[in-house]
């Protein structure tokens, strides 16, 4: 049964640093991971779509990896913004109707 | 462009009173549709996926329904609502082509009391 980890659950840094997010996943037959940001008491927007046979995914300060053989994946914010403070989850497909989640990372950006 | 939306966006229901929410999307045809609850510091749980007119599974048990009336229209419904019934309920559609990428609705908030 796939297990997907985030940690950790939440982090403060100041505004300017590169940082780094984690998730893990016990099954590497995976279809697809996706990461996505929840701001409070909203829903979800997609960020980052990596396909099984893709190694990472950028869009602006945002980079995702996976590393499908260590079952983990990475998000990577570059120069953090005030506006970056949200939740922020990933869930992977394993190629059905379904996504298995995981809890998120509180992040919060320090002006 | 796709837009999916939910109403309402808060709900205040009484324990034992019935329940509905709406969830619609716009520009796209024969989408997989989702309901998801997450409670409070809490992953989101799968608990309706529909992937046409009048076809829903069910992933948990609950006293919770829902039904698609119409192809872009995903209902979730309840009887009588418990305590437990409260969180923050979105509703989500995945196209056929789109590698299984999920696109989420606002939510909406529901407290039960």
């Amino acid at each position: 049964k796939q297990e997907v980890t985030q940690i950790p659950a939440a982090l403060s840094v100041p505004e300017g640093e590169n940082l780094v997010l984690n998730c893990s996943f016990t099954d590497s037959a995976i279809y697809n991971l996706q990461w996505f940001r929840q701001d409070p008491g909203k829903g979800l927007t997609s960020l980052l779509l990596i396909q099984s046979s893709q190694r990472e995914q950028t869009s602006g300060r945002l980079n995702a990896s996976l590393d499908k053989s260590s079952g983990r994946s990475t998000l990577y914010i570059a120069a953090s913004q005030p506006g970056d403070s949200a939740t922020y989850l990933c869930a992977v497909s394993s190629g059905n109707y379904q996504l298995i989640w995981g809890a998120g990372t509180k992040l919060i950006i320090k002006p | 462009s796709q837009t999916i939306h939910q109403w309402p966006a808060t709900l205040v229901q009484p324990v034992g009173s019935p329940l509905s929410l709406e969830c619609t999307v716009e520009g796209t045809s024969n989408p997989n549709l989702y309901w998801y609850r997450q409670a409070a510091g809490r992953g989101l749980q799968l608990l309706f996926y529909s992937v046409g007119i009048g076809q829903i599974s069910s992933e948990v048990p609950q006293n919770l329904s829902a039904s698609r009336p119409q192809d872009r229209q995903f209902i979730l419904s309840s009887k009588k609502l418990l305590l437990s019934d409260s969180g923050f309920y979105l509703c989500a559609w995945r196209g056929l082509s789109s590698y299984n990428e999920q696109f989420f609705g606002p939510g909406t908030r529901l407290t039960v009391l």
